[in-house]
């Protein structure tokens, strides 16, 4: 199957720092990426969708401005949080698919961000 | 708007046994259903797509099926191995809107 690389895997920052998370699909050109969020325990939530050039579309409850996604090219997506704080602490996941309704959705690898 | 529910939350098997992972969704306008692993901390490891105008597809030890007209799906996990102790997911995705909306999950446990 393809490949997504998510990067970092963990990371630890401090309540008002911003981090980014970059996903890659390394194999093919994914013209859409989702990003999920994971709580302990529970189903991945969607946050939102990105298509390559275009902005990105939020699902309802997600703030635009604390998660700020960029698609800027057909293998690259970034997510970056905002001005953390510790209730940002999560599981984040991204997913690639090579268009709308293509079929298959690959995942990276996830990666944990936890805010002192 | 699109629920998925998974039954039974939990499981826990000794080894050898043939298990049936169940996924409903309230929607059966879906273009495809897929079922995922997930181990702990880790991200999501793709086992089975099928596509809405199938009925069911194989690999290995997993079968899955697929009813659309009902709005389920079954995950058959045959000859169980400790290995296959992980997170099950199933995830549909619109037609409408083409996003990806996961079930609960079910935590399979499959002892020695």
């Amino acid at each position: 199957g393809a490949v997504v690389s998510q990067h970092p895997s963990r990371v630890i920052c401090k309540s008002g720092t911003s981090v980014k998370i970059e996903c890659r699909s390394l194999d093919f050109q994914a013209t859409t990426m989702f990003w999920y969020r994971q709580f302990p325990k529970q189903s991945l939530m969607l946050m939102a969708t990105s298509n390559e050039g275009s902005k990105a579309t939020y699902e309802q409850g997600v703030e635009k401005d604390k998660f700020l996604i960029n698609h800027a090219s057909l293998t690259l997506s970034t997510l970056t949080v905002t001005s953390a704080h510790p209730e940002d602490s999560s599981f984040y996941i991204c997913s690639a698919q090579q268009g709308k309704g293509a079929g298959e959705l690959f995942f990276g690898e996830g990666s944990r961000l936890t805010v002192l | 708007k699109q629920e998925v529910t998974q039954i039974p939350a939990a499981l826990s098997v000794p080894e050898g046994e043939n298990l049936v992972l169940n996924c409903s969704f309230t929607d059966s306008a879906i273009y495809n259903l897929q079922w995922f692993r997930q181990d702990p901390g880790k991200g999501l490891t793709s086992l089975l797509l099928i596509q809405s105008s199938q009925r069911e597809q194989t690999s290995g030890r997993l079968n899955a099926s697929l009813d659309k007209s009902s709005g389920r799906s079954t995950l058959y996990i045959a000859a169980s191995q400790p290995g296959d102790s992980a997170t099950y997911l199933c995830a549909v995705e619109g037609s409408g809107t083409y996003k990806y909306i996961f079930g609960t999950g079910t935590r399979l446990k499959v002892l020695a």
